[in-house]
């Protein structure tokens, strides 16, 4: 049973419009990261966050925004979506032991988005 | 630039066959290696992973490490065709963030 929630899960929208696209988790994790995957393609990090109020850019250039105001919500922003946006965008999060051991990613279900 | 290499397949066996998946990377400080299977559609889901050289089973499958090598593979012993999916292979490098590799497609026929 996945503990990390996003909605929705699919969404087609216009040219131009603001969207948000909603990442929620139950588990307590400090750390949460947006993807964005094309189909058959490899997946390409654009946000990342450590914990509250904490922020970063990832590999990808991306006209997108995120926050973190609380441990279980990082929502992610696109203020004026274009076709180039289409793709399926995947919010992770990641706990991480007092040894720096890393146990790997909880994946949600994913939105895919469609620009038109 | 941290690279993760797999090939890209499709690797095809028959049922009750060993499926035997390939990742190499190029960091040689990362420390901790993930398989995940991704469905088509679907959001991928963590299989194994792995930190210290060696063996670690688990069930049907097998994560075997070589640090030295920069090598990391994945056994999964009697191959079912429930388990056609695409393997990411990822790396961790002593932040929190993952590298995935770009997959290999597995396909198993009955």
């Amino acid at each position: 049973e996945a503990d990390i929630y996003q909605t929705p899960r699919y969404l087609v929208i216009g040219t131009g419009k603001k969207i948000t696209l909603e990442c929620s988790q139950t588990m307590g994790h400090d750390k949460m990261y947006w993807y964005q995957q094309d189909p058959g393609m490899e997946l390409h990090l654009i946000h990342y966050s450590y914990g509250v109020n904490s922020t970063e850019k990832g590999d990808l250039s991306s006209e997108s925004t995120v926050s973190r105001i609380r441990t279980e919500h990082f929502p992610l922003t696109l203020e004026s979506a274009r076709p180039s946006h289409t793709s399926q965008y995947l919010c992770a999060s990641s706990f991480q032991g007092g040894a720096g051991d890393h146990y790997g990613y909880t994946f949600g279900s994913g939105t895919r988005l469609t620009v038109v | 630039q941290k690279e993760v290499e797999q090939n890209s397949g499709p690797l095809s066996v028959p049922e009750g066959a060993i499926a035997s998946l390939n990742c190499t990377y190029s960091d040689r400080g990362s420390q901790s290696f993930f398989w995940y299977r991704q469905y088509s559609g679907k959001s991928p889901e963590l299989i194994m992973f792995i930190y210290s050289n060696g063996d670690k089973e688990d069930g049907r499958f097998t994560a075997q490490l070589n640090k030295a090598s920069q090598y990391v593979s994945l056994l999964i012993r009697d191959s079912q065709p429930s388990d056609s999916a695409t393997y990411l292979c990822a790396v961790n490098s002593g932040y929190s963030t993952l590298t995935f590799g770009k997959g290999t497609m597995l396909l198993v026929s009955p």
